[in-house]
């Protein structure tokens, strides 16, 4: 089965740039859906189909995908970014959905 | 608003048996699936299973398989997830989660704690 490989953390300043990587085997060829969460909340979408925004969602959230690498970024990071952030796609052979193991982002 | 409730908490020991729920609303809960997530203490999301709530057709996680029943209750517009009996290991979140075209999950509920503890 796929499986996704995030970095368990990454820490920025206030207004810097924040990229958390979602790893897999040609990852390039699915869709990536991001998902941020908050402690004891539940997650939220905040990134689909690679790099669409649903509505609500800030510009400073952006999404790219290709190879065997998926990349979150957060731009003009703020104190309200932080967050626990997850990956996903959906295996088509084997109709499951797998989450990446996800990251914590930290504002410094 | 298009919403799923999720039932409250539950504190139970090895071995008793637990189902947990899920109401949709605000949309027509036959046309959809709703899917059930795991995520333990610290840790991250892991797919449990779905289920199409027109058919009731479920499709579990190779990691799940076996070990919790996935049903819904069309009538009641409500999915449940089940175990019959459970380990210290089940102590968990437990989310549902509806996805959209394109497989991604828009909508969550809000989670129910499991914890089971002798």
């Amino acid at each position: 089965s796929h499986v996704l490989t995030q970095p368990p953390s990454v820490s920025v300043a206030p207004g810097e740039t924040a990229r958390v990587t979602c790893g897999g085997n040609n990852i390039g060829g699915k869709n990536v859906h991001w998902y941020q969460q908050k402690p004891g909340q539940a997650p939220v979408l905040v990134i689909h189909y690679d790099s669409d925004r649903p509505p609500g969602i800030p510009e400073r959230f952006s999404g790219s995908n290709s190879g065997d690498t998926a990349t979150l970024t957060i731009s003009r990071v703020e104190a309200g970014d932080e967050a626990d952030y997850h990956c996903q796609v959906w295996d088509s052979p084997t109709d499951h959905y797998v989450f990446g193991t996800g990251t914590k982002v930290t504002v410094l | 608003e298009v919403q799923l409730v999720q039932s409250g908490a539950e504190v139970k020991k090895p071995g008793e048996s637990l189902k947990i729920s899920c109401k949709g609303s605000g949309y027509s809960f036959t046309n959809y699936w709703i899917a059930w997530l795991r995520q333990m203490p610290g840790k991250g999301l892991e797919w449990i299973g779905v289920i199409y709530a027109g058919d009731s057709e479920t499709r579990y996680s190779p990691s799940f398989q076996g070990q919790v029943t996935i049903s819904v209750d069309k009538s009641i517009e409500t999915a449940y997830l089940q175990w019959n009996s459970l380990e210290a290991s089940d102590t968990a979140m437990y989310y549902c989660a509806r996805p959209q075209t394109g497989h991604s999950f828009n909508i969550w509920g809000q989670g129910t704690k499991v914890t089971v503890s002798s």
